[in-house]
């Protein structure tokens, strides 16, 4: 089962907040971003486990509610390089190990 | 320390042809997945490798798709008899020998974009 993503698109001035959430029906073991600039690959930006752990790199961080099988992006002060498209991957417990699921994405255009 | 290559970038073929889809994971990545990606969607699994194995090709469509990964030498995806509907975009992603876990980080290439007359 695919994961959602919400919201599709949303568009930002340099320096606003954005979130963006991950949802899964099924229990879920780990949750992987990525970013992907249009006819690129997508940049691996962040791993989050089961435990309800946070991780941040630089201005962007991210949660994972395990209990939810939620996850949530936050991009603080954003730039005008956090543009792009944003998924989500995530691994289901009890399955196979390595299978990312990815959502259809997030599209995220910072103006300046 | 070049990333996952892959080429060509863009290949184009008519109907009936066939597509070859190459490649090279990081050096020191043993292990390599495939995805592909149709327009507005995420990506969505094919296949599964490790150096002359296939670990899970539960993604692959049952037939005219193969993939191998040889002792020597990149990664293939072969599509033969390529129709319109395999238009798409055809990333691969390596990871570590200790690779498999699910804590695992895959790393992609640019991918191939495939086009079909």
């Amino acid at each position: 089962q695919q994961p959602v993503q919400s919201p599709q698109a949303v568009i930002l001035r340099e320096g606003e907040d954005a979130v963006i959430n991950c949802s899964s029906s099924k229990a879920l073991y780990s949750v992987h971003w990525y970013r992907q600039k249009h006819g690129e690959a997508p940049i691996f930006l962040m791993i989050l486990l089961k435990g309800g752990e946070q991780k941040g790199h630089d201005k962007i961080s991210a949660s994972f509610n395990e209990k939810k099988q939620q996850s949530s992006l936050y991009l603080t002060a954003s730039q005008l390089s956090y543009s792009g498209t944003y998924f989500c991957g995530t691994i289901a417990s009890g399955g196979s190990n390595y299978k990312l699921t990815f959502g259809k994405g997030t599209l995220l255009t910072v103006n300046p | 320390n070049a990333g996952v290559m892959q080429n060509p970038r863009h290949l184009v073929r008519r109907r009936g042809q066939e597509a070859r889809l190459r490649c090279s994971p990081m050096k020191g990545h043993s292990h390599v997945y495939w995805y592909r990606q149709l327009p507005e969607e995420g990506l969505k699994f094919m296949v599964y490798l490790q150096k002359e194995n296939i670990i899970d090709e539960s993604g692959m469509p049952k037939e005219r798709f193969s993939a191998e990964f040889p002792k020597e030498g990149p990664s293939i995806l072969r599509i033969q008899q390529v129709v319109r509907g395999d238009s798409a975009a055809y990333f691969c992603a390596s990871s570590p020998l200790s690779g498999g876990t699910s804590t695992d980080t895959q790393y992609f290439g640019p991918g191939t974009r495939l086009t079909v007359l």
